[in-house]
């Protein structure tokens, strides 16, 4: 069974701190991809990066970077120097697009981070 | 440059009221989901359509309906509502066929409370 833990339920830090939010995931599949997502306080959800399976390089942009390492099967979220406006809650999410639901996300918890100036 | 389109935005309804909640897309999509958010919970998927005429079940589709009506609209229905089905409601599309890493592109939500 497909799976995404967010242990982090919320994050509070102080504007201008790093932050990192933890994602591991759970797949039998070879071929996957994973997501993550941030849904302001207005509650649209925002897409803001997806990675493949094969592919294991960091991202950067930004203030925004991503690990991902399939040896421990987690894709973490970095924010680095956070400001007020990061205040959201994060989605990580992961989709099997040769499964029998065609490209359903499943999808984490939730982490809620608050920055306070 | 619409997207994923849902209405209403927002509804109350009472215990036992039947209600449909619409969603288009302009992307030419294939493919088209129904998730609720509930707190804590994260997002979970109700029924997805992966092509115009097909709808599947997803984790929680007790107590809902959908109809593709054509490629562009997707609907869900709440036959009798339950107070247990006060939810955020979103809507999203995506063309896996095309493109497999292609995000789901969602809709704003509709907040939708039972009483």
């Amino acid at each position: 069974a497909q799976k995404v833990t967010q242990a982090q339920t919320e994050i509070s830090v102080v504007e201008k701190e790093d932050v990192t939010l933890d994602c591991v995931y759970e797949t039998r599949d070879t071929t996957y991809y994973l997501f993550w997502y941030k849904q302001p306080p207005s509650g649209e959800l925002v897409f803001l990066i997806r990675r493949n399976s094969f592919d294991e390089q960091n991202e950067i942009s930004g203030r925004y970077s991503w690990n991902f390492q399939k040896s421990t099967s987690s894709f973490n979220f970095t924010i680095t120097a956070s400001q007020v406006v990061d205040s959201a809650v994060y989605f990580c999410a992961l989709s099997d697009p040769y499964g029998g639901s065609q490209g359903n996300l499943i999808f984490g918890k939730g982490t809620k981070l608050s920055v306070k100036p | 440059n619409a997207g994923v389109t849902q209405t209403p935005k927002f509804q109350v309804l009472k215990t036992g009221q039947s209600m449909t909640l619409q969603c288009a897309q302009d992307m030419n999509h294939n493919s088209m989901y129904w998730y609720r958010q509930d707190p804590g919970m994260g997002l979970r998927l109700i029924y997805y359509s992966a092509s115009e005429g097909t709808t599947d079940k997803g984790e929680v589709p007790n107590g809902y309906n959908v109809s593709r009506l054509n490629k562009r609209e997707f609907s869900l229905r709440l036959e009798s509502a339950a107070p247990s089905q006060t939810s955020v409601y979103f809507c999203a599309s995506s063309d896996p066929g095309q493109d497999l890493d292609q995000p789901q592109h969602f809709g704003d939500g509709t907040r939708l409370s039972i009483l």
